[in-house]
């Protein structure tokens, strides 16, 4: 079975400061593909990143970055300098190869204060 | 507009009525997904649609829950006799790749469904 964990139900910040959001997945499948998703107060989910099973390199998009590691299931997510405008529910999904149901995970509300 | 557009972005209703929910797939997109999110929650999935067949439906709760794509376009999320339960935002996506095959989804704005 496949499973999506974000175990941070919200977290807040101050403007400037880093912070990381957790994502652990669970599959037995060797070819899948995990997501990081951004949805903002207007509701519609904006897709931030997608990485395949077979590449562990990490990623770095201006602020944001992701740490890949299959060796502990993990995806996560940095954003460095944290704005206003990042606050949002972010959430991690997971699909696998075999399927195309995309499995979410129940989300991280990352509040940022001026 | 290009992205995904559903209608209508709010319906409340009382339960026992039927609702239609309206899926306007981004053009071109052939895959089209339809997901439930409650409070709080993340999105499930609901069902899936290549071309104007159902693919893949085994997210749908019950046989209240019913989806058609006729044209392989626009798509309509039926309920049946609405219970309290059903109160949810109902996502609609498209991608031009299914998204098994690494295809980027596009979610619409979701449909705010309030049973009282």
């Amino acid at each position: 079975a496949q499973k999506v964990t974000q175990a941070q139900t919200e977290i807040s910040v101050v403007e400037k400061e880093d912070v990381t959001l957790d994502c652990v997945y669970e599959t037995r499948d060797t070819t899948y593909y995990l997501f990081w998703y951004k949805q903002p107060p207007s509701g519609e989910l904006v897709f931030l990143i997608r990485r395949n099973s077979f590449d562990e390199q990490n990623e770095i998009s201006g602020r944001y970055s992701w740490n890949f590691q299959k060796s502990t299931s993990s995806f996560n997510f940095t954003i460095t300098a944290s704005q206003v405008v990042d606050s949002a529910v972010y959430f991690c999904a997971l699909i696998t190869h075999n399927t195309d149901k995309l499995i979410f995970g129940t989300g991280t509300r990352l509040q940022v204060f001026p | 507009g290009a992205g995904v557009s559903q209608t209508p972005s709010n319906k409340v209703t009382e339960k026992g009525k039927y609702v239609e929910l309206r899926c306007d797939p981004i053009s071109g997109h052939t895959a089209l997904y339809w997901y439930r999110q409650s409070l709080g929650q993340g999105p499930e999935f609901l069902i899936y649609f290549q071309g104007t067949g159902a693919a893949d439906d085994s997210g749908l709760p019950n046989d209240r829950f019913f989806a058609v794509r006729p044209e392989g376009s626009v798509s309509t999320l039926k309920i049946q006799r609405t219970e309290r339960g059903d109160s949810a935002v109902y996502l609609c996506a498209s991608s031009l790749l299914l998204a098994g095959s690494s295809g980027e989804l596009f979610f619409g704005e979701g449909s705010r469904l309030t049973v009282l």
